[in-house]
């Protein structure tokens, strides 16, 4: 069970969109439409912010989106604001009553 | 508003075991998945294990097949993470969360317990 691959950071001003990939396999990401993106801020507790690939829970913003192409996740980011800045992590389930995490993702609004 | 209250820091030996409780503060975990997942200090989120209470048993993440345990209690008010043979390396916050069953939208977190293993 290898982690799912995301980049370590990303970068973008207010106001300007930002996207993090997360990438898996035919076993995890590409074969279910179970992934999750989390924002955590240290310390705190993990938030939900999409899951099963696009949907977002009830309160999140609207500036939050999600996407999935065959074996890569994507969490898109508009109207880039200061308190987005925090670490971001995409999960997949992978069969088997089992999940897998992304290596995280540190966002910077510069 | 339902939470998930973790019970408090503890610091153990090497070679010792830790039970973190994560207690529902409404209603009942019985049709939810309860994931356990945990944060080393300075590394990113790493999945342990869920359990389904309706279909009982647990299932792991290799890394701690054998050295982990998850249960919830009678009632099913409260899950437990036990892991044992303890070394530094599992010095971590650790986290439950809950999720709709078979969703696996982990939308409800607990609040994370501090585990620090140290001589």
């Amino acid at each position: 069970q290898s982690a799912l691959t995301q980049p370590a950071s990303v970068s973008g001003s207010p106001g300007q969109s930002i996207t993090i990939s997360c990438s898996g396999t035919s076993s995890d990401v590409g074969n279910y439409n179970l992934v999750s993106w989390f924002q955590h801020h240290p310390g705190k507790a993990p938030k939900l912010m999409i899951f099963e690939d696009s949907k977002r829970p009830s309160g999140v913003s609207t500036r939050f989106s999600g996407s999935k192409s065959g074996t890569t996740a994507s969490l898109t980011i508009s109207g880039l604001q200061a308190e987005d800045e925090a670490d971001y992590y995409c999960s997949s389930y992978a069969g088997s009553r089992t999940l897998i995490f992304g290596g995280g993702t540190k966002l910077t609004v510069l | 508003q339902v939470q998930l209250v973790q019970s408090g820091a503890e610091v153990k030996k090497p070679g010792s075991s830790v039970k973190v409780s994560c207690k529902t503060s409404g209603g009942t975990l019985n049709n939810y998945a309860i994931a356990w997942v945990r944060q080393a200090p300075g590394q990113g989120l790493e999945w342990m294990g869920t359990i389904i209470p309706v279909f009982g048993s647990a299932n792991y993440a290799q890394k701690f097949q054998g050295r982990v345990s998850i249960t919830t209690d009678g009632s099913t008010t409260t899950a437990y993470m036990e892991l044992n043979s303890l070394t530094s390396d599992d010095t971590a916050m650790y986290f439950c969360a809950r999720a709709e069953m078979l969703r696996w939208n982990f939308d409800l977190w607990g609040q994370g317990t501090l585990v620090t293993v140290s001589s």
